[in-house]
């Protein structure tokens, strides 16, 4: 079982704040990391999936780094809004192409 | 397209009984994948296919078996249920292998009393 670890596991934030959280795997044994966001009562959607060590994601305020050296992957948000209030989980493969999940990190975005 | 959908969305079960929930993908997927989400852990993965006819074993494949018999389904099954199998249920499905994005489904709420 590998150790997929992501802090802080819950935010609160202010409307127009910035922020951002950690994912934490395995530094050996890389093959790619992926990002998803988890509406309440919805299902996991896909932000980014990520290959490369130095990679830099981007999809309109949110962005995400690997480092797969050290292990560790970071989500920022710029200028959070309400709507970006959701669980961010990331999930982690590894060369077994098994893919394991964080317990993800459960941001609310304060009006 | 509809995605990925799952069948039921909530089931009861008594300890020992079996069911099949059943998992569809208009989107001509090769890959596909259940889940289990519990309280206070991340997704874990039960079983996965490759391809039509084809399944392998995930994080915690123990009490549940996979059919895959046409590109678009997926079935879990639970021969004889636990409440240890009490959780909430995600399929998904990608187009490619674990370097695609994977879109899931609305999941199904199972409990065994």
């Amino acid at each position: 079982i590998l150790n997929v670890e992501q802090s802080p596991q819950s935010l609160h934030v202010q409307e127009g704040d910035s922020t951002n959280f950690t994912c934490s795997f395995p530094s050996s044994n890389f093959y790619a990391l992926h990002w998803y966001r988890w509406e309440t009562a919805k299902s996991p959607e896909a932000l980014f999936v990520m290959t490369l060590n130095g990679d830099e994601k981007k999809k309109g305020r949110i962005s995400a780094t690997l480092n797969t050296k050290e292990g560790y992957s970071y989500l920022y948000i710029k200028g959070s809004q309400p709507e970006d209030s959701a669980t961010y989980l990331c999930a982690f493969i590894g060369s077994a192409r098994q893919l394991t999940f964080g317990s993800g990190t459960q941001l609310t975005v304060l009006p | 397209n509809a995605g990925v959908t799952q069948t039921p969305k909530f089931r009861v079960l008594k300890t020992g009984q079996s069911m099949t929930l059943l998992c569809a993908q208009d989107m001509n997927h090769e890959y596909m994948y259940w889940y289990r989400q519990d309280p206070g852990m991340g997704l874990r993965l039960i079983h996965y296919s490759v391809g039509e006819g084809t399944t392998a074993k995930g994080e915690v494949p123990d009490g549940y078996n996979v059919s895959r018999l046409k590109k678009q389904n997926f079935l879990l099954g639970l021969e004889s249920a636990a409440p240890s199998q009490t959780s909430v249920y995600f399929c998904a499905s990608s187009l490619g292998g674990f370097v695609s994005e994977q879109y899931f489904g609305p999941g199904t709420r199972l409990t065994v009393t």
